[in-house]
């Protein structure tokens, strides 16, 4: 059964200031892994998914990198807005259909 | 830009009763999922499905859950007879095909069993 971890649970930060948060997962029979961000009462939207060892993935001020040997990942914003406020979800895919999340991490940006 | 719909947003309803879930799945994708998330714990797999049967189904998914393509636009998710337990958010997803593609999620329906 996989396990996925996120770290931190919840981080609070100052407008501007450039922040990053782990998701770990377990490195065998690992296919890919996915990036949500969720706000309340939202779907969750879609950021990145990555397959390789060694991915980078840009989307604006948010970035993402993939370590599939040592089963980590990294999820960065750069200079963080209040719009940026949200909970982070990773998910691994192993090779069947289901993803399987971690419990998130949850960013506060005030202004 | 396309999106997953459910209905409905929020849903109470009594111990033993059986709730249907709906959900609109983006128009050309031809794998559907369901998710639930009970309170202060994890996004949880329940079942996927595509070309009008089952791919995978998690353990959670017993006898009392049921899915069901009704037509080429509707993707529902039955529950025979609800348990307090099933009190979760339940989200349905879409993707156009399997392995390594983005699945889009919608916003989810609350369901509150007493």
């Amino acid at each position: 059964i996989l396990n996925v971890e996120q770290s931190p649970q919840s981080l609070h930060v100052q407008e501007g200031d450039s922040t990053n948060f782990t998701c770990s997962f377990p490195s065998s029979n690992f296919y890919a892994l996915h990036w949500y961000r969720w706000e309340t009462a939202k779907s969750p939207e879609a950021l990145f998914v990555m397959t390789l060892n060694g991915d980078e993935k840009k989307k604006g001020r948010i970035s993402a990198t993939l370590n599939t040997k040592e089963g980590y990942s990294y999820l960065y914003i750069k200079g963080s807005q209040p719009e940026d406020s949200a909970t982070y979800l990773c998910a691994s895919l192993g090779r069947g259909t289901a993803l399987i999340f971690g419990k998130g991490t949850t960013l506060s940006v005030s202004s | 830009e396309p999106e997953v719909t459910q209905t409905p947003s929020h849903q109470v309803t009594q111990m033993g009763q059986e709730v249907i879930l709906r959900c609109v799945p983006i128009s050309n994708h031809l794998y559907f999922y369901w998710y639930r998330q009970i309170l202060g714990q994890k996004v949880e797999f329940l079942v996927s499905f595509y070309n009008n049967e089952i791919s995978e189904k998690s353990e959670i998914f017993d006898d009392q859950f049921s899915v069901e393509r009704p037509d080429g636009s509707n993707f529902t998710l039955k529950i025979r007879s609800t348990k307090l337990e099933d009190s979760a958010m339940y989200f349905c997803a879409s993707s156009e095909r399997m392995l390594g593609e983005t699945q889009y999620f919608g916003p989810g329906t609350r369901l509150l069993v007493l």
